[in-house]
């Protein structure tokens, strides 16, 4: 079955320095990894995914995310934090059931991301 | 304005008895989902749905069930078998035509056990 992993619960970076939270994975065929971001009681928002081609893939909000084969890694960046970005961020993968053709999307534990001013 | 309505935003439950969380979405998506979140523990599938009348039991479905008489509704029921069922749920819904496409979430429901 695919998985992504989180290996930081929390991320601490100062406001207008870059930011990079961690997701690695493991799929068999092809990757389609996404990020979401959460804010306090509320649902998912999406911010990006990859799917194939251009390995660094452009979002929203300023945010951004490498896609490394090699590593097996789709690490989330931004420049320059903002101190509204702070916020509980999700990286997800898509599984296929072998059974039938329903697909879910599996998600990771979650990094909190703190941005202090 | 299309999107995702999950009712109630909060919800008490007194120990022994079922509940059900309303999920509707007018984004014509056929695939809908349900998940559970505690606290430092992400997100987990308790239920999936690819079309009307057919779904799928996800990681943690022991006490729950749902059911998909239409494609735009997609209702939980907590029952008196899920022994710890404080969390917030989460729905959402994707085209699951073209496996590149991303799930739209509602607001989530928590529901707390009195």
């Amino acid at each position: 079955a695919q998985s992504v992993a989180q290996p930081e619960d929390q991320v601490n970076v100062a406001e207008g320095n870059p930011l990079t939270v961690k997701c690695t994975y493991s799929v068999s065929g092809n990757p389609y990894l996404f990020w979401y971001v959460q804010y306090p009681n509320r649902g998912l928002q999406f911010l990006l995914k990859y799917i194939t081609g251009d390995n660094l893939v452009k979002g929203s909000y300023g945010f951004e995310a490498e896609f490394n084969k090699s590593q097996t890694s789709f690490h989330l960046k931004k420049p320059s934090a903002l101190v509204s970005d702070s916020a509980l961020y999700f990286c997800a993968v898509r599984d296929i059931s072998f059974y039938s053709s329903a697909s879910k999307i599996i998600f990771g534990s979650g990094t909190r991301l703190s941005i202090r001013p | 304005d299309g999107g995702i309505t999950q009712s109630p935003k909060y919800l008490f439950r007194k120990e022994g008895q079922n509940v059900t969380l309303s999920c509707e979405q007018n984004l014509n998506h056929d695939a809908m989902y349900w998940y559970r979140q505690d606290p430092g523990q992400g997100l987990r599938l308790i239920y999936y749905s690819q079309i009307v009348n057919d779904f799928q039991k996800g990681d943690i479905a022991e006490g729950y069930s749902v059911s998909r008489e239409k494609k735009e509704s997609f209702p939980l029921t907590v029952t008196s078998a899920q022994k710890n069922p404080t969390a917030f749920y989460l729905c959402a819904s994707r085209i699951p035509t073209g496996e590149d496409t991303e799930a739209f979430f509602g607001q989530g429901t928590r529901l707390t056990v009195v």
